[in-house]
């Protein structure tokens, strides 16, 4: 079974700039999940969508926003970047909510802004 | 609001040698807990879990048990080795389906030296 698969991996923009994330979750997989991971942060909540519905949003401003496909896929949306958005962008797949299914997360993109 | 408190490390200790990595919380109601290993380059694995008090979570010769008295969730294994070596996160989802995503520590670097 093919795991979690995020692109790109590695990404630069400059700021002001707006960037677009893609996760491709594992089939059957209904629930996606977004984390920011900064050194000075550690991991950071963004979003969770499920069915196509954002059911959760952490403490991040509105620039960063997301959807969900009809086939599960998401992305998100960074717009108007600013250096401290430099991060590792993590997105994680679950059968069902978090809290009681198993989160399986890919392996990032990396997003550099100058 | 929740909180997730680990030492950040790094921890180094000589193969088969007993591992301990503290982890306590701070959180409403009754969370589900979770242990998470990073290994270099890639995302998240779940390690283990556990989803109510006295509950003891095991994988990998890896053990933790949630114990609600201490607010901890402590992790142990009795015999590490190189392989062992990555960045491992304490997490807790929040009572009544956590409308917040997980929460992490800010992670322990471990490394196992031959």
């Amino acid at each position: 079974k093919a795991g979690v698969t995020q692109t790109p991996r590695y990404l630069i923009k400059t700021r002001g700039q707006q960037v677009t994330l893609s996760c491709s979750p594992i089939s059957g997989h209904r629930s996606v999940s977004w984390y920011q991971q900064t050194p000075g942060q550690g991991l950071q909540f963004l979003f969770e969508y499920f069915s196509e519905t954002q059911r959760n949003k952490g403490n991040f401003p509105g620039r960063f926003s997301g959807r969900q496909f009809s086939n599960s896929r998401s992305e998100m949306n960074v717009s108007t970047l600013e250096l401290g958005d430099s991060a590792l962008y993590l997105c994680a797949s679950s059968v069902g909510h978090y809290s009681y299914n198993e989160q399986f997360f890919g392996p990032g993109t990396r997003l550099t802004v100058l | 609001g929740n909180s997730v408190t680990q030492m950040e490390g790094p921890v180094t200790l000589s193969e088969e040698a007993f591992l301990t990595i503290n982890c306590t919380y701070t959180a409403t109601g009754y969370p589900s807990l979770f242990w998470y290993v990073q290994y270099p380059g890639e995302g998240l694995q779940l390690l283990l879990k556990a989803t109510k008090a006295d509950d003891k979570g095991s994988n990998k010769g890896f053990e933790a048990t949630y114990r609600k008295e201490t607010t901890s969730f402590h992790l142990e294994k009795g015999s590490v080795q190189v392989s062992d070596s990555a960045v491992y996160f304490c997490a807790l989802s929040g009572a009544g389906g956590g409308a917040d995503g997980l929460t992490f520590g800010k992670g322990t670097h471990l490394i196992i030296q031959p």
